[in-house]
């Protein structure tokens, strides 16, 4: 069964820089991969998408390898209000089939 | 309007009981989806609609039924649900019915919470 893992968790302070990583080694080949910020009790909220290379937004940049089996998340000078769970989401082969799988998220705290 | 809107937010039932969840998006929108979340888990894909029509069904059992009435609502019937299916449900949409697709990401509504006694 194809797996598409985070970090747990992450702790970070005010003002730095933080990097999430994604691992999807079994990617589908055309799919993109998005990401998604959710605060508790809340729906998850689209924060960035890409295909390959770097993405950058307003609120963060992508980056996707060569291989795109893995994607980082980087979110610059995070503030309180960035305490939140990420997931990472992608298509992934399943059998024959294209399944569209979260990643099993990063809880990201950020302390004073 | 960028914004999913469901109801209830909250609901409470017995294992016998029948009630729908309904979802709703006015951004011309043509895929919807339901999801499923449990405590501290990342969300499950239960269903895809597309243009009206179901075109995925994550293998989801039959006491749930969704219903794509028009391009803009979205139900999800439930009827004699276990304890084990309390869980946040989630309705998203997007442009098309593949969010894997560049520019093509979900929009999530905040959920109803269901809780099966």
């Amino acid at each position: 069964l194809a797996k598409t893992t985070q970090p747990i968790s992450m702790d970070s302070y005010e003002g730095q820089e933080v990097n999430i990583t994604c691992s999807h080694n079994n990617i589908a080949t055309n799919d993109y991969i998005t990401w998604y910020q959710q605060f508790p009790s809340q729906g998850p909220r689209f924060i960035i998408q890409g295909y390959k290379t770097k993405v950058t937004n307003e609120v963060a940049s992508l980056f996707i390898p060569v291989d795109r089996k893995s994607s980082t998340l980087s979110l610059p000078r995070v503030s309180l209000s960035d305490t939140a769970v990420y997931y990472c989401l992608v298509g992934v082969h399943s059998g024959s089939a294209r399944q569209l799988t979260f990643g099993s998220g990063t809880q990201l705290t950020v302390l004073p | 309007d960028t914004e999913v809107t469901q109801t209830p937010k909250h609901l409470v039932m017995g294992m016998t009981n029948k009630k729908s969840l309904k979802c709703e998006q006015h951004m011309g929108h043509r895929a919807m989806y339901w999801y499923k979340q449990k405590a501290k888990k990342p969300p499950e894909l239960m269903f895809v609609y597309s243009y009206e029509k179901l075109s995925i069904n994550e293998s989801v059992p039959s006491r749930f039924s969704p219903e794509c009435p028009n391009s803009s609502l979205l139900n999800l019937h439930l009827h004699a649900l276990q304890p084990e299916d309390s869980a946040l449900y989630l309705c998203a949409s997007s442009q098309e019915g593949w969010p894997g697709t560049g520019g093509n990401e979900q929009f999530f509504g905040p959920g109803t919470r269901l809780t099966v006694l």
